[in-house]
């Protein structure tokens, strides 16, 4: 059973900061990893697949990085519309979710 | 327009048989490749992965829920169809279908409905 981890749980950042959310998982998932941006009350819509596709009509300041078993989603220059909590999701082995990173305002 | 529709009770008891129904649009669930799954998130917190089916009508459950899930589908009506036994308040959370596409030979949820919340009390 592959487990999902993500860090921080929560940031804090200011529109046109650099921001950096890290996804491990428990053992290597090859780029079988995934990202989604979910808004209070709203379904997950993704961002990234195969740990660094760009999903069609998102921003071109996200982007996905790694494989193996660490992975990285970065904004580059955060907007307001980015305040929201980010899921990272390996399709490898069944289907995980990792715990979540809320990005709020500073 | 790809669109997803999830429908069933928002209120159920312990110990009931939860159904839901995830109406497909625009994609037909006998095109090959299609899947299916369902994905569930109990208010403030993480999303937790259910079960998926495909047009084959190969199926793969939660290893802790498998027990008392399952998933089918009604391609006629291009519906796919949750049950889940003996319902808990622990199971409360927000039902959502979603679309497993595929880009560069990996599997991830491209298309999702609004969701249903599912609240278990007597």
């Amino acid at each position: 059973d592959i487990q999902m981890t993500q860090s921080p749980s929560s940031l804090s950042a200011s529109v046109g900061d650099r921001v950096t959310i890290t996804c491990r998982a428990s053992q290597s998932i090859s780029n079988s990893l995934n990202w989604y941006q979910q808004k209070p009350g709203k379904a997950p819509q993704p961002l990234i697949y195969a740990a660094s596709g760009l999903q069609s009509g998102v921003p071109s300041r996200f982007s996905g990085s790694g494989s193996g078993t660490d992975f990285t989603l970065t904004i580059s220059s955060l907007q307001p519309d980015d305040f929201a909590t980010y899921y990272c999701q390996q399709s490898y082995s069944d289907v995980r979710f990792g715990p979540g990173t809320k990005v709020d305002i500073k | 327009q790809v669109a997803l529709k999830e429908s069933g009770p928002v209120l159920v008891k312990p110990s009931e048989t939860l159904t839901l129904t995830c109406a497909v649009s625009a994609l037909s669930l006998s095109n090959a490749r299609m899947g299916v799954a369902w994905i569930r998130q109990p208010p403030g917190e993480a999303l937790e992965w259910l079960a998926h089916i495909f047009s084959t009508d190969a199926k793969s459950y939660n290893t802790y829920l498998r027990s008392r899930l399952t998933v089918s589908k009604d391609t006629s009506n291009n519906l796919v169809v949750l049950t889940l036994t003996n319902m808990d308040p622990a199971d409360t959370a927000t039902y959502y279908c979603a679309r497993l596409g595929q880009r560069l030979g990996q599997y991830y949820f491209d298309f999702w409905g609004q969701g249903v919340l599912v609240t278990v009390s007597s």
